[in-house]
């Protein structure tokens, strides 16, 4: 059983079109997060969510939408997709806060803008 | 502004080696330092992580030492093996209600056979 998943995988996609990607965890963490990974492969933080609610939006575009129906999903949705957009996008839960326990990360979606 | 900066950016080690990866913070509102590790197409997985109350942590052939007042901490691997090759990214974070972790850059170690 995967723990966290995301779909899908791959994504190529022309500029401008708008695309989403889902992320679950079978895990009964509260929290869930998007984490961006870049082509130099440094991970930073986009959003936050805690029982549904956002709590961290790291200064990420209004193109970037994320959306939680429930504690176990959380989308992200990507607008008028840019070249700069290209990279891995990971999702992950922790029981809490990543204060002090451990973030499962899912496989990470590979989006490509052309 | 790079809260946590990681070095080296790359390391090879030759199989039975000591691997060593240093990172250093500069917010002293940090209190909770993860490791992660990460192989080629695979999410980032926590190795080991460490609480500023102990200046060590051992889990098997893994280790991390931290230094509070110089603020910095280190991945120490012994008798690395080939299996090791991956991407290692320290990171930090607030404890309590905060919600994010800070990443170093990342390390890329190959270990040769």
């Amino acid at each position: 059983d995967t723990a966290v998943s995301q779909t899908p995988k791959y994504l190529v996609t022309q500029m401008g079109n708008d695309k989403s990607i889902k992320c679950e965890q079978n895990l009964g963490h509260d929290t869930m997060y998007w984490y961006k990974q870049d082509s130099k492969k440094f991970l930073k933080i986009m959003f936050s969510y805690n029982n549904k609610e956002l709590i961290i939006n790291e200064t990420v575009p209004n193109r970037f939408s994320p959306k939680s129906p429930d504690k176990a999903h959380l989308n992200l949705h990507i607008n008028s997709l840019e070249l700069g957009d290209s990279a891995v996008y990971f999702c992950a839960s922790s029981p809490a806060g990543t204060g002090n326990t451990e973030a499962f990360f899912g496989q990470g979606t590979r989006l490509t803008v052309v | 502004q790079q809260q946590v900066k990681q070095s080296p950016q790359s390391l090879i080690v030759q199989k039975g080696g000591i691997s060593i990866i240093n990172c250093a913070y500069e917010n002293t509102a940090f209190d909770y330092f993860p490791w992660y590790q990460q192989f080629p197409g695979k999410g980032p997985a926590l190795l080991i992580a460490i609480r500023p109350d102990v200046s060590e942590k051992k889990e098997g052939r893994f280790t991390i030492s931290f230094n509070k007042s110089a603020k910095q901490f280190s991945l120490h691997i012994m008798d690395s093996q080939p299996g090791d090759s991956a991407t290692y990214f320290c990171a930090a974070s607030v404890g309590g209600s905060n919600y994010k972790l800070t990443f170093g850059k990342g390390t890329l170690l190959t270990v040769n056979p």
